[in-house]
């Protein structure tokens, strides 16, 4: 059974730092693996999306790497700014469409 | 695209109540997910369909849930009768390719 662990479950910088946010997942043999950020209160927005074949994606600030063998992804976040504040979430595809979700990450970048 | 649409946002309910938790999906998605959020067990999938089709329902909790989807555009989650342990964000999203796209999510409290 895949299991999925975000470390830490909150962190706190300061603006304009750039930061890595851990996912790490159980069983390698995945289909992808996706980063959401939800606000407080919100749905879940689809920030990055990595196919098993691919190593990264990036998009604007943000760069999300997958190393299937040792089981890990990272989200890289460069310039930290106060509208990044929200929960970060990591989601693991099988081979099925099930996507298993870690808990999160909340990130608060203080001004 | 008006995104996924879920109702009701929010719904405060006594036990033993029925709930009918609503969504439709962004058109042209042809799969569709109902998933359920707590701070206790995080994101948790209960029911995926694809084409209107119920494909696995193995994270439906209990008896007490049911789901369907009677066309492309809407799907409904029912549960009957509801408990306290209910309450939660109940999630709806639709997928394209390999990404999905989450409603605003119904705040349920069973009182």
């Amino acid at each position: 059974k895949q299991e999925v662990t975000q470390i830490p479950a909150a962190l706190s910088v300061p603006e304009g730092e750039n930061l890595v946010l851990n996912c790490s997942f159980t069983d390698s043999a995945i289909y992808n693996l996706q980063w959401f950020r939800q606000d407080p209160g919100k749905g879940l927005t689809s920030l990055l999306l990595i196919q098993s074949s691919q190593r990264e994606q990036t998009s604007g600030r943000l760069n999300a790497s997958l190393d299937k063998s040792s089981g890990r992804s990272t989200l890289y976040i460069a310039a930290s700014q106060p509208g990044d504040s929200a929960t970060y979430l990591c989601a693991v595809g099988g081979g099925s469409e099930k996507l298993v979700f870690g808990k999160g990450t909340k990130l608060t970048v203080n001004p | 695209d008006a995104g996924v649409i879920q109702s009701p946002r929010h719904e405060v309910t006594e036990m033993g109540q029925e709930v009918t938790l609503r969504c439709k999906p962004i058109s042209g998605h042809n799969s569709l997910f109902w998933y359920r959020q707590t701070m206790m067990r995080g994101l948790e999938l209960l029911i995926y369909f694809n084409n209107n089709v119920p494909i696995d329902d193995s994270g439906m909790p209990e008896d007490r849930f049911s789901a369907k989807m009677p066309n492309a555009s809407f799907s409904t989650l029912k549960i009957q009768p509801s408990e306290p342990r209910d309450s939660a964000v109940y999630f709806c999203a639709s997928r394209e390719g390999g990404q999905l796209y989450f409603g605003e999510g119904s705040w349920l409290t069973v009182v």
